[in-house]
């Protein structure tokens, strides 16, 4: 069975801290999907990044960035120079396999960023 | 990108009645489209997948006959709760997106069900 682990429920840092979400994901499946979504409090969920398997590769955008490192099972996301604006709940999600999308949700992390 | 929407946004209902929530994909056709439900400072908890033309696939521990769910075109699916009760309070919030393994889910709004 797939099991996603978000450990951190809560992280509170002052503006201009960098911080990292960890996500670990357990899978006897050697191919899957992993998805980062950001739910602000306005409640809609806001796609950040998707990343398979296959690909290792550390990814950035703008002020955030990914380390996907299969051997440890870990799709980590990192903010740099935290802005007030990335205060939200970031939610780790497999996509469960088979052809039909079905996410499995991560418990989340709150993230508060303080001016 | 693409665009889920809800409808309504929010709710207030008596309990005992029932409440429709739509789910539309705007500028795409979904086969699928799933239920989620969050309850507050929780994770979302899928409830169902909608199947275009065909029965909704319910998870494990969701009553199917409370929460009905129509899927009667490719923009379009419905959930219904009926007889509703207080402890069916809760932010539903729907999802579509292309078929396929992998395939980014766009999310709708959300739905704030409140039952008095």
């Amino acid at each position: 069975a797939q099991k996603v682990t978000q450990a951190q429920t809560e992280i509170s840092v002052v503006e201009k801290e960098d911080v990292t979400l960890d996500c670990v994901y357990e899978t006897r499946d050697t191919t899957y999907y992993l998805f980062w979504y950001k739910q602000p409090p306005s409640g809609e969920l806001v796609f950040l990044i998707r990343r398979n398997s296959f690909d290792e590769q550390n990814e950035i955008s703008g002020r955030y960035s990914w380390n996907f490192q299969k051997s440890t099972s870990s799709f980590n996301f990192t903010i740099t120079a935290s802005q007030v604006v990335d205060s939200a709940v970031y939610f780790c999600a497999p996509s469960e396999r088979g052809n039909t999308g079905k996410l499995i949700f991560g418990q989340g992390t709150t993230l508060q960023v303080k001016p | 990108g693409a665009v889920v929407s809800q409808h309504p946004s929010w709710v207030i209902c008596k309990s005992g009645t029932s409440v429709k929530i739509e789910c539309r994909s705007l500028d795409f056709q979904a086969t699928t489209m799933f239920w989620y439900r969050q309850f507050p400072k929780q994770s979302l908890m899928l409830m169902a997948t909608s199947n275009e033309g065909s029965k909704a696939t319910y998870e494990q521990g969701v009553e199917k006959d409370k929460f009905l769910i129509n899927h009667a075109s490719l923009t379009l699916s419905t959930l219904t709760v009926t007889s509703a009760h207080p402890e069916d309070s809760s932010f539903y919030i729907c999802s579509a997106g292309p078929p396929g393994w992998g395939a980014e889910q766009y999310f709708g709004p959300g739905t704030r069900l409140t039952v008095t």
